[in-house]
């Protein structure tokens, strides 16, 4: 499976935008780049999906690079309910069920 | 529509006993996957079943397996319990390829 690269962790204040990036210089065409996150004590949580296009969602906007090597998931305005750890995921139209998790990103909000 | 439901929520087990965890995908969902989360390893893939069979397997030993039955609810089982097996185990369900849905997980402990 092609890997993904995402920053440890990243702060925002209550309100404001938050930009979380993803690099996934080893993409392949068929790959779709599927975000998820995970609030504590939960499991995780489906927040948006694209293959080539920017993608815009009730939760979250979804902008992907050209190249698609690169992708950042965009929180228009972070709640203190956005804190989770945020997971960027390469899912190919095969693997159905198979989703292979990296460390994610922990996102915190400050009031 | 009701989630993901996973029954028992937390679980306490001795080394080298069996247990059994049980996952009720969302109505209509064909396939049910199942994940294993440890503070060390993250979320990792175990296995993916439609239609009551296996489509999809992660790299685990043979004592975890799983099964689905006709009305695509699934458990899955473990058998001579190690002490690294204390984790939170995650079911999730969707229909064929599109996002999933986890539920809230067992939280397995073995002492």
């Amino acid at each position: 499976d092609a890997k993904t690269t995402q920053p440890n962790s990243m702060e925002s204040n209550e309100e404001e935008p938050v930009h979380l990036p993803c690099n996934h210089s080893t993409i392949s065409g068929t790959d779709y780049i599927h975000w998820y996150r995970q609030l504590p004590s939960q499991g995780p949580e489906y927040v948006i999906h694209g293959l080539t296009s920017n993608v815009n969602n009730r939760m979250a906007s979804l902008a992907i690079a050209e190249d698609r090597k690169s992708s950042t998931l965009i929180l228009h305005r972070a709640t203190l309910r956005d804190a989770a750890v945020y997971y960027c995921i390469l899912r190919r139209g095969t693997s159905y069920g198979k989703l292979t998790f990296g460390q994610g990103t922990i996102l915190t909000v400050h009031p | 529509k009701a989630g993901v439901t996973q029954t028992p929520r937390y679980l306490i087990k001795t080394r080298g006993q069996q247990v059994t965890l049980s996952c009720s995908p969302i109505s209509g969902h064909r396939s049910v996957s199942w994940y294993q989360q440890t503070p060390g390893q993250g979320l990792q893939f175990l296995f993916e079943y439609f239609s009551e069979t296996q489509r999809n397997k992660g790299n685990f030993p043979g004592r975890f397996s799983g099964r689905q039955f006709s009305n695509s609810r699934s458990e899955m089982n473990v058998s001579t319990l190690e002490l690294g097996d204390s984790a939170l185990y995650l079911c999730a369900s969707s229909l064929s390829d599109s996002p999933l849905h986890f539920g809230n997980g067992t939280r397995l402990t073995v002492t």
